[in-house]
């Protein structure tokens, strides 16, 4: 069975912080996802990476397979920024079988002013 | 992308009843799934809803209490039956196509049983 563990659990942080999540599995995966949560409950797609790194404004997310180690880090943090973050592994599709995802249990991120 | 609508995006119900939740989405996916996340836990999926067929559930999830229906390849329900306050929790569809495996999710329906 896949287990996906993130840490830390919590983080509060100062607006302007550089801040780092970070998320380890246990068998091998085709995909990683990071997935965001605001309180509402609605989930928004952040990165899908198989390998390297991906960037997307104040958010880089870097993956490595040898390792099986992931980190999402978010660049001069801002109060916006507070929401819980998923970190969710999937297995490659094949054949007839569907699968969905195994989710990490989220690290609840508070930015304060 | 696929933007999905998911509703009602909360609601109370009395123990006993049910409820049924509707997810539509913009374009036609191949892969429709829905989840459940209790307080404090991460998500856990219930079920894949297949078109045209019976759904496919994990296990400690039975038809008989969400049973979910897919009409067609942009529309799907989950019904949560004979509702008691251990159903208190969100509830969310997924959606994924069969060639990219990106994930994108309902808005969520959180559910709070009395």
């Amino acid at each position: 069975k896949n287990e996906v563990e993130q840490s830390p659990q919590n983080l509060t942080a100062q607006e302007g912080e550089f801040i780092t999540i970070n998320c380890s599995y246990s068998v091998g995966i085709s995909a990683l996802h990071w997935l965001q949560q605001h309180p509402g409950g609605g989930i928004v797609s952040l990165f899908m990476l198989s390998s390297g790194k991906k960037k997307h404004g104040r958010l880089i997310a870097t993956i490595n397979i040898q390792e099986k180690h992931s980190s999402l880090h978010i660049t001069a943090s801002h109060p916006r920024d507070s929401a819980v973050y998923i970190c969710a592994v999937s297995l490659m599709y094949s054949g007839g079988g569907a699968d969905g995802l195994t989710f990490g249990k989220g690290t609840h991120l508070i930015i304060q002013p | 992308s696929a933007v999905i609508s998911q509703k009602p995006s909360r609601d109370i119900c009395q123990r006993g009843t049910s409820l049924t939740i509707q997810c539509q989405v913009d374009s036609q996916v191949t892969m429709m799934f829905w989840y459940r996340q209790q307080p404090g836990q991460s998500l856990t999926l219930i079920a894949t809803a297949n078109q045209g067929s019976e759904a496919t559930y994990e296990s400690g999830f039975v038809i008989d209490k969400f049973p979910i229906s897919r009409p067609n390849l942009t529309f799907s329900t989950l019904t949560v039956s004979n509702m008691s306050p251990e159903d208190s929790s969100i509830y969310l569809c997924s959606v994924r196509d069969r060639e990219v495996t990106e994930a994108f999710f309902g808005q969520g329906t959180r559910l709070t049983v009395v």
